[in-house]
């Protein structure tokens, strides 16, 4: 049903690394979002996006950006990872007519040694 | 500010029985979105249920029920005639303009 990835998987990487992670949707869908998630606590709002060329902070405070120039694309980087962006992160989208359902990917889980 | 509460971090249940997971909201709207969603081990995380708040009527999805009370904000789900592939995370999510997560409650389904 749902056409969301995220690449990669897993990423174990040193300090100071830039990396970005990639999530892309075929869904046409106008809204993404990337969260944090951390073992036993709620997902935190990294950034989001409404639609192309438009991008906002989300609640949490985060080092990374993130890009839109594309509909299906919503890629987050890293300019120089530290040991504490070490955590999942998951990318999602949903689209106006959706009912507010969320979709998810599958999730990258960052290790920053 | 609106957040949301699972007090349950984990949770078992016998394959076949019934099992309810409690979650509690907290905002000063009147019309929002209430979301039950599941997170098996190393997969997606989907939608099991949907709730609008200017319904009374609570929702239902097959084996998935939820008890919503909107005086009490709370919004609790039941799975009835639990099967093992039940066993994952859920998260309780409330939405006006964001999604605000619970942290989790763990569900074992013990065959």
């Amino acid at each position: 049903e749902a056409d969301i990835y995220q690449t990669p998987r897993y990423l174990v990487i040193g300090t100071g690394k830039k990396i970005t992670l990639e999530c892309s949707q075929t869904m046409g869908h106008d809204k993404m979002y990337w969260y944090q998630q951390d073992p036993g606590m709620e997902l935190h709002l990294i950034h989001y996006s409404y639609g192309v060329n438009s991008t906002e902070k989300g609640d949490l405070s985060s080092e990374s950006t993130v890009s839109r120039i594309r509909t299906e694309h919503f890629p987050l980087t890293l300019e120089s990872a530290r040991p504490s962006h070490t955590s999942q992160y998951l990318c999602a989208s949903s689209h106006r007519d959706s009912r507010e359902k969320l979709f998810f990917g599958s999730g990258t889980q960052l290790s920053v040694l | 500010a609106q957040t949301v509460t699972q007090s349950q971090p984990e949770m078992s249940v016998q394959e076949a029985e019934t099992v309810t997971l409690s979650c509690t909201y907290d905002t000063s709207e009147s019309d929002y979105y209430l979301f039950w969603y599941k997170q098996p081990p190393s997969r997606q995380m989907i939608l099991v249920i949907r709730q609008e708040a200017y319904k009374q009527q609570n929702a239902t999805e097959n084996r998935f029920s939820v008890n919503f009370q909107k005086a009490a904000k709370s919004f609790s789900l039941k799975i009835s005639d639990s099967q093992l592939g039940d066993a994952a995370m859920y998260f309780c999510a409330y939405r006006k303009n964001q999604f605000y997560f619970g942290t989790g409650t763990s569900l074992t389904v013990i065959p």
